[in-house]
């Protein structure tokens, strides 16, 4: 069975910095490229950042771009997300996703997720 | 970016109703569309990936058309499981940046 479990959510002020992870198994985590999306409290889905089964590819939303970081290690199965400079609007859950493509280079849609970590930034 | 907008935002319909939700594309994305349903508090489920194709598992009452720049999620014959809110995605534009819908609420009349 696929799992996908976020961790490191939390409360942290503006300016400040988190690191978020996600734990995969049940798949060959190194063979799909991962996604991070989130979503603010009562509002709709965003994708954030997209990186690729070997790290070869790696996208950001332009909100992001700059501030965080998206990494792997698929010796850990494990996808992470660095988070800087956090600002009130990264107020979101944060959900990590498995892509359904297998083009490398592409961004497809997310056949897996996980059930997502809150991060509020708040002073 | 390419934007998507879903209509309506809120449906009310009752079980056994045919329900139809549309997704426009701000630009032609060919079939790169899918359709996911979420539920308070839950992460969101892919339904239709590729504008028609079912992903393994939902059931045949939910349906995806389209190509180009209009797309259609169709439920025949709505369920007690089915109210929840439910978001387009495209994911044509290279490189990449993947853009939802608004979304549509589907609510018990």
């Amino acid at each position: 069975e696929v799992q996908l479990v976020e961790s490191g959510g939390g409360l942290v002020k503006p300016g400040g910095s988190l690191r978020l992870s996600c734990a995969a198994s049940g798949f060959t985590f190194s063979s799909y490229s991962m996604n991070w999306v989130r979503q603010a409290p009562g509002k709709g889905l965003e994708w954030v950042s997209s990186i690729s089964s070997s790290s070869s590819y790696i996208y950001y939303a332009d909100s992001v771009k700059g501030r965080f970081t998206i990494s792997r290690d698929n010796a850990k199965n494990s996808l992470y997300l660095q988070m800087n400079s956090l600002r009130a609007e990264d107020t979101a859950v944060y959900y990590c996703a498995r892509d359904l493509t297998s083009q490398p280079w592409l961004v497809s849609n997310f056949d897996y997720w996980g059930q997502g970590t809150l991060v509020t930034v708040s002073s | 970016d390419i934007q998507m907008t879903q209509s309506p935002s809120s449906v009310s319909a009752s079980v056994g109703d045919r329900v139809t939700i549309t997704c426009r594309a701000s630009q032609g994305i060919s079939s790169w569309l899918a359709w996911y349903q979420q539920k308070p508090g839950k992460a969101p489920k892919l339904l239709i990936y590729a504008a028609s194709s079912l992903q393994s598992g939902v059931p045949s009452r939910f349906s995806g058309s389209g190509s180009g720049t209009d797309f259609t999620l169709t439920i025949s014959s709505l369920q007690p499981e089915d109210f929840a809110t439910y978001y387009c995605q495209q994911a044509n534009s290279f490189p990449p940046s993947v853009t939802f819908g608004g979304g549509t609420k589907v609510e018990i009349k």
